[in-house]
């Protein structure tokens, strides 16, 4: 079955600082990757996705992918307290994504 | 752009009643449609996906069911709900190129 790991967290970080978020994947043949931010009861909306090895950057938020260690990371930089929520990440498979459970990030000001 | 929508946006249901949500999506032709749900707490689940009119595949065995009327308009119904089935009820659709997701504003249901 194919599956995507997250830490529950949470995770706590001061304002300012660098959050750092981790997905690890089962299926080796997944080509598509995405981060999805969620604050408390609305909807997710998507961040960055990303397809290639490597670093994608898009202001503040740096995607990671490494498909030989099946891993998949996001990076946010200075670190504000709206980015405070639970942040989701999915992988395609097929016609469909695989969704992890989320990590809940706290920025703490 | 394309937008979707989805309503109502809660709803207090007894059990036994029945439910129908609706959700359109604007500024794209033949997208995948899909609709989620996500129990307080916890992860999101796929309850079906319709990639066109009358086309709709189910995920999850349960009482709920979907419809594709029209191309840009998708339905999730019940006859008579559970109390299981109280959660936070996602619409999406799909870009075909990229395979990124777009999700709608939710309908939070409460089965009393």
């Amino acid at each position: 079955q194919k599956e995507v790991e997250q830490n529950s967290g949470p995770l706590s970080v001061p304002e300012g600082a660098i959050a750092s978020l981790n997905c690890t994947y089962s299926d080796r043949v997944s080509q598509s990757f995405f981060w999805y931010r969620q604050y408390s009861g609305k909807s997710p909306e998507l961040i960055m996705s990303i397809y290639s090895n490597g670093d994608k950057e898009d202001g503040r938020f740096t995607a990671q992918l490494n498909k030989a260690s099946q891993y998949v990371s996001l990076l946010i930089r200075d670190s504000q307290p709206s980015d405070s929520a639970t942040y989701l990440c999915a992988v395609k498979a097929n016609y469909q994504l695989i969704w992890g459970a989320g990590t809940k990030l706290i920025i703490k000001p | 752009s394309q937008t979707i929508h989805q309503w109502p946006a809660t709803l207090v249901q007894p059990v036994g009643s029945p439910l129908s949500l609706e959700c359109t999506v604007e500024g794209t032709s033949n997208p995948n449609l899909y609709w989620y749900r996500q129990a307080a707490g916890r992860g999101l689940q796929l309850l079906f996906y319709s990639v066109g009119i009358g086309q709709i595949s189910s995920e999850v065995p349960q009482n709920l069911s979907a419809s594709r009327p029209q191309d840009r308009q998708f339905i999730l119904s019940s006859k008579k709900l559970l109390l299981s089935d109280s959660g936070f009820y996602l619409c999406a659709w799909s870009a075909i190129n990229t395979g990124e997701l777009f999700f709608g504003e939710g309908s939070r249901l409460t089965v009393l």
